[in-house]
């Protein structure tokens, strides 16, 4: 099946600092996705994109939809605490059902 | 709303038993999901559903079985746990995509956590 490799795996990072995670496929999709998982709860939805190309922003999180389509990035600006959480992209192709493919996770932690 | 609910929160089960899961969702949505995750692992697809008496198969589907027979509710069934079946398990809905709202977005249940002893 198709699969989704993100990194980084886990990070550290002080409170205030930029952080970066990329995710790549080995098929192309339509629609990246970005989610937050906390502890004990189920995803939630961050980030939605849809176009080859598109910048999306939330906040102090901005998402990218890669050339290729075959690749997405998150950044988190300005790191606080409650950023605390494991972040997972996901992707999905028009016509599937929105059959969601995840990423294995980026667990970040954030020292102040 | 109450959004996805799934009971129960958490479960053991002995190698053989069987049991289900519930999944009710109050938003009108006609997809379903059901997920697991493994530990440190992301979301792997189950089984999902289109509508009311539609289902079909995802990634890792052997030793589950579904039944959508309303729009609110989509229970998985575990008919002999093994061991391997331990995980967290989640439900999630969304809207069909010609809704003119974000029909991307799944909104996911908080997840059964079960253990099969």
């Amino acid at each position: 099946g198709q699969q989704l490799n993100q990194s980084p795996q886990s990070m550290f990072i002080q409170e205030g600092e930029d952080v970066s995670m990329n995710c790549t496929s080995s098929s192309i999709f339509n629609t990246w996705l970005w989610y937050k998982q906390d502890p004990g709860e189920g995803p939630v939805l961050l980030i939605a994109l849809y176009k080859a190309g598109e910048l999306t922003s939330n906040g102090r999180l901005t998402a990218q939809f890669g050339i290729t389509r075959k690749d997405s990035f998150l950044n988190i600006s300005a790191s606080i605490p409650s950023d605390v959480g494991i972040y997972f992209c996901a992707g999905y192709y028009t016509g599937t059902a929105s059959k969601l493919t995840f990423g294995t996770g980026t667990r970040l932690q954030v020292t102040l | 709303n109450a959004g996805v609910t799934q009971t129960p929160k958490f479960r053991i089960l002995k190698i053989g038993q069987s049991m289900t899961l519930q999944c009710t969702q109050d938003m009108n949505h006609n997809y379903m999901y059901w997920y697991r995750q493994d530990p440190g692992m992301g979301l792997k697809l189950i089984y999902y559903s289109v509508g009311a008496g539609i289902t079909d198969k995802g990634e890792v589907p052997n030793g589950y079985n579904v039944s959508r027979s309303t729009t609110e509710d989509f229970p998985l069934r575990l008919e002999l746990a093994a061991p391997s079946q331990t995980s967290v398990y989640f439900c999630a809905s969304r809207l069909r995509d010609s809704s003119p709202v974000r029909a991307d977005t799944q909104y996911f249940g908080p997840g059964t956590r079960l253990t099969v002893l």
